[in-house]
């Protein structure tokens, strides 16, 4: 979905080193998630926000920050990045339309730790 | 038990079949229950979503509630080489028609249709 959109979509990077995934939308909504997905896994959520003075941590954020910059960016950083943190990382963004929490969902980036 | 489990696959159906996927939840509390379909290395796409007992159509897509036995279905009639993918099914949580604005994923299955 153009409206989410995720940078970079692909990373390699060594053991320990910091990076930063970005994700930025369009739609006008509050909510954002950050979501790591491996095989035979599914999702699992790493961090949420509700709006820019809201961040919660999900159920595996150990070894993970994020960042609100705006109603529109939602930052993923990994402080000191190890292997197992090889994943793809999904951004999704939601606004509670109608008392549901439909989600929608960035392109998605794969990240490789060495 | 994890919180959100889906039948194992993958599942292999021929084409114009009807392909059967299940999934069981844990939470009582939970409120709102979608499936997304997710191609390979693309992104999960919503294609449906029900909140009350019963069944909910849409084209060849059918979704199955049943809050009592904790437990929902997506059903795709005349299954299409185009309908191969993953399947994921997705529960948010709430209490007292709030929603707690989480979603627990299952693990997904791997839908395949031959053609």
């Amino acid at each position: 979905d153009a409206d989410v959109t995720q940078t970079p979509r692909n990373r390699i990077t060594k053991t320990g080193k910091r990076i930063m995934l970005e994700c930025s939308q369009t739609k006008g909504h509050d909510r954002m998630y950050w979501y790591r997905q491996d095989p035979g896994l599914g999702l699992r959520l790493i961090y949420y926000s509700f709006d820019v003075k809201d961040i919660n941590k999900g159920e595996i954020s150990d070894g993970y920050s994020v960042s609100r910059q705006a109603q529109a960016k939602f930052s993923l950083s990994l402080e000191s990045a190890i292997p197992n943190q090889t994943a793809l990382y999904f951004c999704a963004t939601s606004d509670l339309a109608g008392g549901t929490d439909t989600q929608y969902f960035g392109p998605g980036t794969r990240l490789t730790v060495l | 038990q994890k919180e959100v489990e889906q039948n194992s696959g993958p599942l292999s159906v021929p084409e114009g079949a009807i392909a059967s996927l299940n999934c069981t939840y844990s939470d009582r509390g939970s409120q709102s229950f979608f499936w997304y379909r997710q191609y390979s290395g693309k992104s999960p796409e919503l294609i449906m979503s029900i909140y009350s007992n019963g069944d909910k159509e849409d084209g060849r897509f059918t979704a199955q509630l049943n809050k009592a036995s904790q437990y929902v279905s997506l059903l795709i009639r005349d299954s299409q080489p185009s309908d191969s993918a993953t399947y994921l099914c997705a529960v948010e949580v709430g209490a007292g028609g709030t929603s707690y604005g989480k979603l627990t994923f299952g693990q997904g299955t791997i839908l395949t249709v031959h053609p």
